[in-house]
């Protein structure tokens, strides 16, 4: 069962664009959001987090944005490059208990100059 | 570079057979998280460890086994590999054994599996 759902699976977007990507998810006990960005070859790293006790969380051209009524959050890339092009995956874990992420399917941007 | 190292990078192996895949963690972190990675499924939670002991398991198969030794390096044991289990392995660390005020996992390279 995938406790965290993204969309889409893919997004081109042209440079200086923005990319939005969403996710949804089930435990309303979740209470950390991160969004991880793994580029080709690599392991996922941590791009940018965010706590349900905020509605949005901004950094550099990274913002998070947090619906904890509807249990969505996306993030949105402001001004995309194509270095940005990268798999982002949103995921979410619990305030207590093991810090075990639950990921989403990932989301492959590429983003054309 | 996260500072978590895995090894082998590569491994091709035949089904029916046992590999291990190995992890040594960031310096002073005491948490190791293993993830499996598929086209499909994406990022997996396999297990974690905690100072030497399992913290969580998730969609870890019998197959399957790991443990953590005292110089907090891991090891993920598969074995009786079949096709599916054809797969990007990945080994996190972190610096603390859970709750999501210790934010972030250090994610290695993976150790790429390919079952023939």
């Amino acid at each position: 069962q995938q406790q965290v759902k993204q969309s889409p699976q893919s997004l081109i977007v042209q440079k200086g664009g923005i990319s939005i990507i969403n996710c949804a998810y089930e435990n309303t006990a979740f209470d950390y959001f991160p969004w991880y960005q793994q580029f080709p070859g690599k392991g996922p790293a941590l791009l940018i987090a965010i706590r349900p006790d905020v509605s949005e969380k901004k950094e550099g051209r990274f913002t998070i944005s947090f619906n904890k009524s509807a249990k969505q959050f996306s993030l949105h890339i402001m001004d995309s490059q194509p270095g940005d092009s990268a798999t982002y995956f949103c995921a979410s874990c619990y305030q207590t208990g093991a810090n075990n992420l639950f990921f989403g399917t990932g989301t492959r941007l590429t983003v054309i100059p | 570079d996260s500072g978590v190292t895995q090894t082998p990078k590569h491994l091709i192996t035949a089904t029916g057979q046992r590999v291990t895949l190995r992890c040594s963690p960031r310096s002073g972190d005491l948490s190791v998280y293993w993830y499996q990675q598929s086209l499909d499924q994406g990022l997996q939670f396999l297990i974690q460890y905690y100072n030497g002991e399992e913290r969580a398991k998730g969609n870890i198969l019998e197959r399957f086994s790991a443990q953590q030794f005292p110089d907090l390096h891991s090891e993920l044991n598969l074995s009786s590999l079949e096709l599916g289990d054809s797969a990007l392995y990945f080994c996190a660390s972190s610096v603390g054994a859970g709750g999501s005020h210790t934010g972030e996992l250090f994610f290695g390279e993976g150790s790429r599996l390919t079952v023939l």
